[in-house]
């Protein structure tokens, strides 16, 4: 199975200010066919996982633009520009490049 | 818009078989497009994928739960569901439905989690 870690696993962070969460991966993520299967996704408390970046660094509809993901290969990063309060909770990177489709441990976003 | 719906008993007695259903609404399960997933998600701790269905019944399984799972379609009623056999204390979690686009490139395959159900908590004790 394709090992994904996360970094920081917790993340304090002043609103209005930027922060940025890591993902690597044990193995390349660039399938067969070219693309890149990493995505993220956000859980806010008592809420269901709701997609945010697929394919490295597409947003998903309805995403706001604060929010961004680049990477290759084996590292990849979500940057959110300005942090803001509805921005709170766990955020998981995701390969579905492999199976089984594997996630990371997920990153703490809190407000300082 | 798709909107997904998990549903089935909330309490488990150990060694016996969870089974969930998910019902898929504003969307056709059978058109082909996409692939239809589970995954837990243990009190307090991260997601594990469980496995997913293309709407033709062609499974995978993680296999870490391979010999305990099984993913059934029914087109007819746009549902999919999940049985877990055996199950322990350990099975306690929070289990959700998703669906994955399908993509192509001389095979099938899935690709992101697009849409996700609520959830529905399945706690295993006797």
């Amino acid at each position: 199975d394709i090992v994904m870690t996360q970094t920081p696993l917790s993340s304090p962070v002043t609103l209005g200010q930027p922060a940025s969460i890591s993902c690597r991966s044990s193995q390349s993520l660039v399938h067969s066919d070219g693309s890149t299967y990493l995505s993220w996704l956000q859980q806010r408390p008592g809420q269901p996982p709701r997609l945010l970046i697929y394919k490295i660094s597409n947003r998903f509809s309805g995403v706001p633009d604060r929010f961004s993901g680049n990477g290759a290969g084996t590292d990849f990063t979500l940057k959110i520009s300005r942090v803001e309060a509805e921005d709170v909770g766990v955020y998981y990177c995701m390969q579905a490049t492999q199976l089984p489709h594997t996630f990371g441990q997920g990153t703490k976003l809190e407000i300082k | 818009q798709v909107q997904l719906q998990e549903s089935g008993p909330g309490l488990v007695k150990p060694s016996q078989t969870l089974s969930l259903t998910c019902t898929v609404s504003g969307g056709s399960i059978s058109g082909g497009d996409y692939y239809w997933s589970w995954i837990r998600q243990p009190p307090g701790k991260g997601l594990e994928w469980i496995g997913h269905i293309y709407y033709s019944g062609s499974t995978y399984y993680n296999p870490s739960l391979e010999s305990r799972v099984a993913i059934s379609i029914d087109t007819s009623k746009n549902q999919f569901s999940l049985k877990l056999s055996s199950v322990t204390a350990a099975d306690t979690a929070v289990y959700y439905c998703a669906r994955s686009p399908r993509k192509r490139s001389g095979y099938s395959y899935a690709s992101e989690l697009d849409y996700w159900g609520q959830g529905t908590l399945v706690t295993v004790s006797s």
